[in-house]
């Protein structure tokens, strides 16, 4: 069974950082693409980030870009998001997925990230 | 960057009966692989999103074959052809053919 569970989420102050983690099991990590999407509460999906099986290939979101850094560890079969420069409109949760062929085959349950002061 | 506009945005259906999303991108989706990459998510209440169609007709693994998924170029659409309880949440369409993945804004999807 495929699972996705992230962490690092919590209450973080404008300008602060975070870093959140995926981790993966139930599949071969190293062989897919990886996503983080998130979601502000009430509102509709954003893509955040896209990191390649190699790392090869890494997009960003022009909201993110700059802040976020993605990366994998594929010997740990787990994702990160390293958050910087935090800003009110960052608060969400943020949610890992697995994707193949442009099309997101499992997510976690998301972990929540609010920036405020 | 592709704007993907759903409509209607809320859906009150009586169950039993069809339902209809529509989704159009700004643009068309056709990758240059020939490949086109729209998918229908479904979130219900309090859950993460799951995959129901990819590449605008497909299935995804477990999904009721109630549900269905047509169009091309930059007009899709979802389609329920009977709705049960569990269909109640809301659903996104989502293109992979270009960066920014973009999402449309959602159509809720309730009981009458």
């Amino acid at each position: 069974e495929v699972q996705l569970v992230e962490s690092g989420g919590g209450l973080v102050q404008p300008g602060g950082s975070l870093r959140l983690s995926c981790a993966a099991s139930g599949f071969t990590f190293s062989s897919y693409s990886m996503n983080w999407v998130r979601q502000a509460p009430g509102k509709g999906l954003e893509w955040v980030s896209y990191i390649s099986s190699s790392s090869s290939t890494i997009y960003y979101a022009d909201s993110v870009k700059g802040r976020f850094t993605i990366s994998r560890d594929n010997a740990k079969n787990s994702l990160y998001l390293q958050m910087n420069s935090l800003r009110a409109e960052d608060t969400a949760v943020y949610y890992c997925a697995r994707v193949r062929g442009g099309s997101y085959l499992d997510w976690g349950q998301g972990t929540l990230v609010t920036v405020s002061s | 960057d592709i704007v993907m506009t759903q409509t209607p945005l809320s859906s009150p259906v009586t169950l039993g009966q069809p339902a209809s999303i529509s989704c159009r991108s700004s643009q068309s989706l056709v990758h240059s692989d020939g490949n086109t990459y729209l998918s229908w998510l479904q979130q219900r209440p309090g859950q993460p999103p799951r995959l129901l169609i990819y590449k605008i007709s497909n299935r995804f693994s477990g999904v009721p074959d109630r549900f269905s998924g047509s169009g091309a170029g930059t007009d899709f659409t979802l389609k329920i052809s009977r709705v049960e309880a569990e269909d109640v949440g809301v659903y996104y369409c989502t293109q992979a053919t270009q960066f920014p993945w973009t999402f449309g804004q959602g159509t809720k999807v309730e009981i009458k």
